[in-house]
C-alpha cells in the first residue's frame, strides 16, 4: 500500500496563476482532508469531505476549491494564487470522519508563490 | 476543543525514555487526547491515543493523570530517528468540524548521541 501519495511534490506559481494539487488513498477510506501548514506553525484544516460527494470548508477556506472525484481522490484547486497561500499542503485519509478515527497524511506539496 | 500546553523543546539521550508533558486543564468528558508527531519536511504521523486510561502500543505509552489535565507520552527507548516535533491534541467526541486536528506549537524533541 502506498497509503496517501500527493502531486506535485514542489511547485512554483507566479501571483494570479492557477493550479490543482493532487491527492489520492489506497486505503478505501471514506474520509479526506487538506490542511496547510506555514513556517514554523501547526497545521490548519483547510476543507475536508466526510465522505464521497460531499465537502465542506475547515478553519481557513478562503481562495481554494476542492473536488472528491471519487473514493479515492481529492484535489485541492487555486484559481488565482496569492503570495500568502506560500505553504506546505498536506492531504490526509481516515476511515470514517470521526473522533477516535487516525487521519493518515501524505508527504506534503511544498507551493511557492511569487 | 480544550487547548493544550507543551514545552517548545526537549532533549533525550539516545537509548533513554523520552517523557513529553502535556497540560490540557480545561479538558472535558469527551475530549480524547492524541498524540502526533512530525518528522522534518514530512506529514504528521499518528503515535496514539486515550481517553482516561493509559494506554500503550508498539510507538509508545501515554499515560493521563486521574483529574485528565495532564498526560505524558513515553517513547520508552529513544533512537535518533525520533527526532521530530511531537503534538499533544485534545478532540472533542462532538466535533463537528469534520474530525479537524487542531495543531499548536508542539515540542521539537532532539534526540542527541
Amino acid at each position: 500500500n502506498a497509503g496517501v501519495t500527493q502531486t506535485p511534490k514542489f511547485q512554483v506559481l507566479k501571483t494570479g496563476q492557477s493550479m490543482t494539487l493532487q491527492c489520492a488513498q489506497d486505503m478505501n477510506h471514506n474520509s479526506m482532508y487538506w490542511y496547510r501548514q506555514d513556517p514554523g506553525m501547526g497545521l490548519r484544516l483547510i476543507y475536508y469531505s466526510a465522505s464521497e460527494g460531499t465537502t465542506d470548508k475547515g478553519e481557513v477556506p478562503n481562495g481554494y476549491n476542492v473536488s472528491r472525484l471519487n473514493k479515492r481522490e481529492f484535489s485541492l484547486r487555486l484559481e488565482s494564487a496569492a503570495p500568502s497561500q506560500t505553504s506546505v499542503y498536506f492531504c490526509a485519509s481516515s476511515a470514517v470522519a470521526g473522533v477516535t478515527d487516525t487521519q493518515y497524511f501524505g508527504p506534503g506539496t511544498r507551493l511557492t508563490v511569487l | 476543543d480544550a487547548k493544550t500546553t507543551q514545552p517548545p523543546s526537549m532533549d533525550c539521550a539516545e537509548g533513554r525514555a523520552a517523557n513529553l508533558p502535556c497540560n490540557h486543564s480545561t479538558i472535558s468528558g469527551n475530549e480524547y487526547v492524541y498524540w502526533y508527531r512530525q518528522i522534518h519536511s514530512q506529514g504528521p504521523q499518528y503515535i496514539i491515543h486515550g481517553l482516561k486510561n493509559n494506554e500503550t502500543n508498539e510507538m509508545a505509552s501515554l499515560i493521563i493523570t486521574e483529574d485528565r489535565k495532564s498526560s505524558t507520552l513515553i517513547l520508552p527507548h529513544a533512537t535518533l530517528r525520533d527526532t521530530a516535533v511531537y503534538y499533544c491534541i485534545v478532540r472533542s467526541r462532538y466535533n463537528n468540524a469534520g474530525n479537524m486536528l487542531t495543531f499548536g506549537g508542539g515540542t521539537r524533541l532532539m534526540v542527541k548521541p
